[in-house]
């Protein structure tokens, strides 16, 4: 599976919108871009994922480039329980069960 | 539905000794996975399970057993424990009937002395 790059850490102002890059400069034409964040040292949550079309659902926006080698999720309206480590994982859906995560962007959500 | 579900939630063993942590899932999914989280990093991938009976190594599996005997059940074996796997387990479980979207367990805070 191809690896991913995102920045350690990123803050975004209460009610802004938070912008989280991720490359993927090595993505295959089967694999898909998925995101899952983790809050304290609960266990990671699902957010959203897509393979070239950009997505949307009740959490957050998935933005990726023409040429799939970046994606960034967007938090339309930050609060501050998004404050979490947010990881993006590239994976074929067949492995989607054994995702690589990295050390992901801690989001610290400002007042 | 309770989800995933993992027991104990914390445990401290003494170098050598032996545990399965728990965990099971009432969702139907096909696939199951285990996976540690050492501090301040990203979660590693020791065993992953595509059904019952069907189990495979990931990343980390060193140290560890798994078997598959139901869909509901992915018992995690530490044979012999050393300090080097002082860490937090998650276990998590997915289905292609939900886009394979993992949903994740509150963890096993393990401590081994």
């Amino acid at each position: 599976d191809a690896k991913t790059t995102q920045p350690p850490s990123m803050d975004c102002a209460e009610g802004r919108a938070a912008n989280l890059p991720c490359n993927h400069s090595t993505i295959s034409g089967n694999e898909y871009v998925y995101w899952y964040r983790q809050i304290h040292s609960q266990g990671p949550q699902y957010i959203i994922h897509g393979l070239k079309n950009n997505e949307t659902n009740e959490m957050a926006s998935l933005i990726i480039t023409e040429d799939r080698k970046s994606s960034t999720l967007i938090l339309p309206h930050a609060t501050l329980r998004d404050t979490a480590v947010y990881y993006c994982i590239v994976s074929s859906q067949t492995g989607a069960n054994n995702l690589f995560f990295g050390t992901g962007t801690r989001l610290t959500v400002i007042p | 539905n309770a989800g995933v579900t993992q027991t104990p939630k914390f445990q401290v063993l003494k170098t050598g000794q032996s545990m399965t942590l728990q965990c099971a899932q009432d969702m139907n999914h096909e696939y199951m996975s285990w996976y540690r989280q050492d501090p301040g990093m990203g979660l590693r991938l020791i065993h992953y399970s595509v059904g019952a009976g069907i189990t495979d190594q990931g990343e980390v599996p060193n140290g560890y057993n798994v078997s598959r005997s139901t869909t509901e059940d992915f018992p995690l074996r530490l044979l012999s424990a050393a300090p080097s796997q002082t860490s937090v387990y998650f276990c998590a479980s997915s289905s292609f009937r939900v886009g394979y979207e993992q949903y994740f367990g509150p963890g096993t805070r393990l401590t081994v002395t």
